[in-house]
C-alpha cells in the first residue's frame, strides 16, 4: 500500500514569501499520476497541478510542480493573501487506486 | 456549467441507515468517473471509492469495502454514498468529485460542495 507524507505539517509564512512544500511517496510513483489540490476553509478542494508539473485552468503561474520517483514538490513563488489554504497531493495508479497525503496548512506568519 | 450539486447536512443516530447524492449536470454524466471522498474533522481528504456512471464499474478504496456502497442512476445524473449501518466515526463532510481521466487530468476537476454527517451514539 502506498503512503503519501507531506511536510511540514504547517508552514508560517509572510505574503510575498516563497513557499515550499514536500509530498514523498513510501514507493514511487509514476510523474503522471501526481495531484495538487488547494482547500480553503469551508470549502470544496480545488484542483491546482496534475502529471506533476501542469497548471489546472485557470490557476496562476506563481504555482508550479516538480519532482519524480517518490519524491515531489509544490512551489508557490510569492504568496498572496489568497494563497493561504491547506494544500493536498494526491496519487493515482498503484495500491490502493487512489491515495492522498495528510495535507499541509499554509498559515500568515 | 459543470456542477456537482450534493445533498443537504444529515444527522443521524448510530445504527441507522443512510444515502447521500450527488446530481451532475453541464457535461455527459456517463463518460466522466464520480469518486467520494471523506474528510473528518480537522483531518485530510481519504479517497473511499468511485463510480463510472456508464457500466456501474466500481472501484473501493479496501479501508473503505463493505463499509459503504456506491452507485449511480443515469436517468437522474445522480451518483450515491450509502451506509447501512452509521458509526459515530462516520462524522465527516463527504464529498463527490468528477475524476478528470487517468489519461489527461489522473485526479479530481470537478467538485460538490460537501455534505456534513452527524453521527451520534
Amino acid at each position: 500500500e502506498i503512503v503519501l507524507t507531506q511536510s511540514p505539517g504547517t508552514l508560517s509564512l509572510s505574503p510575498g514569501e516563497r513557499a515550499t512544500l514536500s509530498c514523498r511517496a513510501s514507493q514511487t510513483v509514476s510523474s503522471n499520476y501526481v495531484v495538487w489540490y488547494q482547500q480553503k476553509p469551508g470549502q470544496a478542494p480545488r484542483l491546482l497541478i496534475y502529471g506533476t508539473s501542469n497548471r489546472a485552468p485557470g490557476i496562476p503561474d506563481r504555482f508550479s510542480g516538480s519532482g519524480s520517483g517518490t519524491d515531489f514538490t509544490l512551489t508557490i513563488s510569492r504568496l498572496e493573501p489568497e494563497d493561504f489554504a491547506v494544500y493536498h497531493c494526491q496519487q493515482y495508479g498503484s495500491s490502493p487506486l487512489l491515495s492522498f497525503g495528510g495535507g499541509t496548512k499554509v498559515e500568515i506568519k | 456549467d459543470v456542477q456537482l450539486v450534493q445533498s443537504g447536512a444529515e444527522v443521524r443516530k448510530a445504527g441507522e441507515s443512510l444515502k447521500i447524492s450527488c446530481k451532475v449536470s453541464g457535461y455527459n454524466f456517463n463518460t466522466y468517473w464520480i469518486g467520494w471522498m471523506r474528510q473528518m474533522p480537522g483531518k485530510g481528504l481519504e479517497w473511499m471509492g468511485s463510480i463510472d456512471p456508464g457500466d456501474s464499474d466500481i472501484a473501493y478504496n479496501p479501508s473503505f469495502q463493505g463499509q459503504v456502497s456506491i452507485s449511480a442512476d443515469k436517468s437522474a445524473n445522480t451518483a450515491y454514498l450509502q451506509w447501512r449501518s452509521l458509526e459515530a466515526s462516520d462524522t465527516a463532510i463527504y464529498y463527490c468529485a468528477r475524476f478528470g481521466s487517468a489519461v489527461i487530468i489522473p485526479g479530481f476537476d470537478y467538485w460538490g460542495q460537501g455534505t456534513p454527517v452527524t453521527v451520534s451514539s
